[in-house]
């Protein structure tokens, strides 16, 4: 079975350029989520989504991050414009929505913003 | 979210038991046990969560304390693919969403 595929893998820009990361969830899943990991912070939520439906995006930093979830197959995280301090590796999860359903997560997207 | 406390790493040998120690001693009544792990350059796994009884999984062990202030992963056997970061994560029960909130997890080195 097809886990959580995110792309672009790696992706190195330079700052003020607009990036955007992709994910496609696990077929049959209605909750997705985005994660942010860096060293000094670790692993933290930006933002998750409930049958397409954008249900807590609180742990987004600012406004410059917008995430779109236009399908059940499909979400976008995007960054505009990208500040250095935005590099990080990013992460989407799914899972089905319920009390203790585990969540799968993707292999990440590097973000190098130079 | 209630917190976790682990240590920062742990060292093991391969093919010999690990027992990865988490508090919570703030749990409330309805908070479930879970536990992920992440390898290198891998996003994380779910290994295991429980809340009340010890639980068993083909991966690992849970072992809960009876005031649920503590508990305990156990990876029976070590193999070197067992080398990751290790979370602790308390998740309500009663809420809707499958939130987690990740702390900074047990680093677990395992030596051939």
């Amino acid at each position: 079975d097809a886990g959580v595929i995110q792309s672009p893998r790696h992706e190195v820009t330079e700052m003020g350029q607009e990036v955007t990361l992709r994910c496609k969830p696990i077929s049959g899943h209605n909750s997705l989520f985005w994660y942010r990991q860096t060293m000094m912070r670790g692993l933290e939520l930006l933002i998750y989504f409930n049958n397409n439906v954008p249900i807590d995006d609180s742990g987004m930093p600012e406004d410059r991050f917008s995430a779109k979830m236009p399908n059940a197959s499909f979400s976008t995280l995007k960054i505009q414009p990208s500040e250095p301090r935005d590099s990080a590796v990013y992460f989407c999860a799914s899972t089905f929505w319920g009390s203790n359903q585990p969540q799968h997560f993707g292999d990440g997207t590097r973000l190098s913003i130079l | 979210d209630a917190k976790t406390t682990q240590p920062n790493s742990m060292e093991s040998n391969e093919e010999e038991p690990v027992h990865l120690p988490c508090n919570h001693s703030t749990i409330s009544g309805t908070d479930y046990i879970h536990w992920y792990r992440q390898l290198p350059s891998q996003g994380p796994e779910y290994v295991i969560h429980g809340l009340t009884s010890n639980v068993n999984n083909r991966m690992a062990s849970l072992a809960i304390a009876e005031d649920r202030k503590s508990s305990t992963l156990i990876l029976h056997r070590a193999t070197l693919r067992d080398a990751a970061v290790y979370y602790c994560i308390l998740r309500d029960g009663k809420a809707a969403g499958n939130k987690l909130t990740f702390g900074g997890g047990t680093r677990v080195l395992v030596k051939p």
